[in-house]
């Protein structure tokens, strides 16, 4: 069975400085990889995906991910960080009966 | 473009009541799903489809029914509300059930508390 972990239930980062949200997978035969956002009250939007190919995933709102195979991690990135991007931030990997979410991380953008 | 719309938005039960929880998506996707949303554990799928007519059984599906009759709708019934079932429930939906690398919409959900 597919499992996602986040190892990190908040991250702070001020404002104009870089962010990373962690994360890393277990699954058997190769990963489909995405990453989620939800603001308060709301649904989850999808950011960007991981299939296959680069390694350096581009995804909205100026994110990206990168995807390590050795080390089996999908960190998602970005390089200057907008308090707008206070969020909760999912990783999920699909299988065929759905997605397997991990926890989820809350980014807290401080200006 | 609705997306994926999700009615009730908040609902309160007392115990032992049901209720149905309406999901409709306007994209023609195949995929539809339900998950629950409870703090610290993330999204756990309840039931999904990959098409009318078929369902299937999610993570963690006792205490809940589904029927897709249409590609449309994918209603969540809850035939006995217990306390344990007060969480945030959304619907998601994609293109295609087999193509792992179709994302996910997401309706807006809803909030159920069970007393």
């Amino acid at each position: 069975a597919q499992s996602v972990a986040q190892p990190e239930d908040q991250v702070n980062v001020a404002e104009g400085n870089p962010l990373t949200v962690k994360c890393t997978y277990s699954v058997s035969g190769n990963p489909y990889l995405f990453w989620y956002v939800q603001y308060p009250n709301r649904g989850l939007q999808f950011l960007l995906k991981y299939i296959t190919g680069d390694n350096l995933v581009k995804g909205s709102y100026g994110f990206e991910a990168e995807f390590n195979k050795s080390q089996t991690s999908f960190h998602l990135k970005k390089p200057s960080a907008l308090v707008s991007d206070s969020a909760l931030y999912f990783c999920a990997v699909r299988a065929l009966l759905g997605l397997t979410f991990g926890k989820g991380t809350h980014l807290i953008i401080q200006p | 473009n609705a997306g994926v719309t999700q009615t009730p938005k908040f609902q309160v039960l007392k115990t032992g009541q049901s209720m149905t929880l309406q999901c409709a998506q306007d994209m023609n996707h195949e995929y539809m799903s339900w998950y629950r949303q409870d703090p610290g554990m993330g999204l756990r799928l309840i039931h999904y489809s990959v098409g009318a007519g078929i369902t299937d059984q999610g993570e963690v599906p006792n205490g809940y029914n589904v029927s897709r009759s249409t590609t449309e709708d994918f209603p969540l019934r809850l035939l006995s509300a217990a306390p344990s079932q007060t969480s945030v429930y959304f619907c998601a939906s994609s293109y295609s059930g087999t193509e792992r690398n179709s994302p996910l919409h997401f309706g807006n959900g809803t909030r159920l508390t069970v007393t």
